[in-house]
């Protein structure tokens, strides 16, 4: 089946740990993101990808950090200087047209103890 | 910068009832409008789009859309919902022109709670 994976589910830590959440996609999409969401607030952009070796920082990529070595990866690490890190994040891909449609991940909730 | 309103944070109906989730976008520039569905501790997906053509657009379970250019809105309806629409429901908007990676900007999301 093709689709987006995230892992895992559902990550605790430690105050002060940086910690990595997995995005793969199979689906030979050339552009990957990463959201954070809050109960109120939405979805807000952290950062994106249109294509491997290159990134962009989002709306509010302070104390987030990307990686994109392979077409179908974007592990996002969340370090300790986010100040309040617990959420719900997203990951999406699409392909590189205009008029294509993100396509969303099962999610992860992080939760900083 | 795009920015999406949804004023509607929770909206309750009964089963069989009609429903309208609001969304109002600011640009006034050609936009791509999307609907996006999340049931609890999952990801979004993807219930309907307008790209360009008919204003009114349908989507998946029942649901569609319809485009005013002139109210920069872009409201969700369906004529009948079940217990199993109770969800949350985010429109989006992406600025095609900008080059930016076709990046979304979201509302904040409207619950919506089917009674029975």
């Amino acid at each position: 089946d093709g689709g987006i994976t995230q892992s895992p589910k559902y990550l605790f830590r430690k105050e002060g740990q940086n910690v990595t959440l997995s995005c793969e996609q199979n689906l030979n999409h050339d552009a990957m993101y990463w959201y954070r969401q809050d109960p109120g607030q939405g979805l807000r952009l952290i950062y994106y990808s249109q294509i491997v070796n290159d990134f962009q920082k989002g709306d509010i990529a302070e104390g987030y950090s990307v990686s994109r070595e392979k077409k179908e990866s974007f592990p996002l690490t969340v370090t300790s200087a986010q100040k309040n890190p617990t959420a719900f994040y997203l990951c999406a891909s699409r392909r590189q047209g205009a008029t294509d449609t993100q396509y969303f991940g099962p999610g992860t909730r992080l939760t900083v103890l | 910068a795009q920015s999406v309103t949804q004023l509607d944070s929770q909206v309750p109906v009964f089963e069989e009832a009609p429903v309208e989730l609001r969304c109002n976008y600011s640009s006034s520039v050609s936009v791509y409008l999307f609907w996006y569905v999340q049931y609890p501790n999952q990801g979004l997906q993807l219930l309907l789009k307008y790209l360009s053509g008919s204003t009114l657009v349908k989507g998946i379970n029942g649901f569609e859309a319809e485009f005013n250019k002139s109210q920069t809105s872009f409201h969700l309806r369906k004529p009948s919902v079940h217990i199993s629409d109770t969800a949350e429901y985010f429109c989006a908007v992406s600025d095609p022109g900008t080059g930016g990676g076709n990046k979304l900007t979201f509302g904040t999301g409207t619950q919506l709670k089917v009674e029975l």
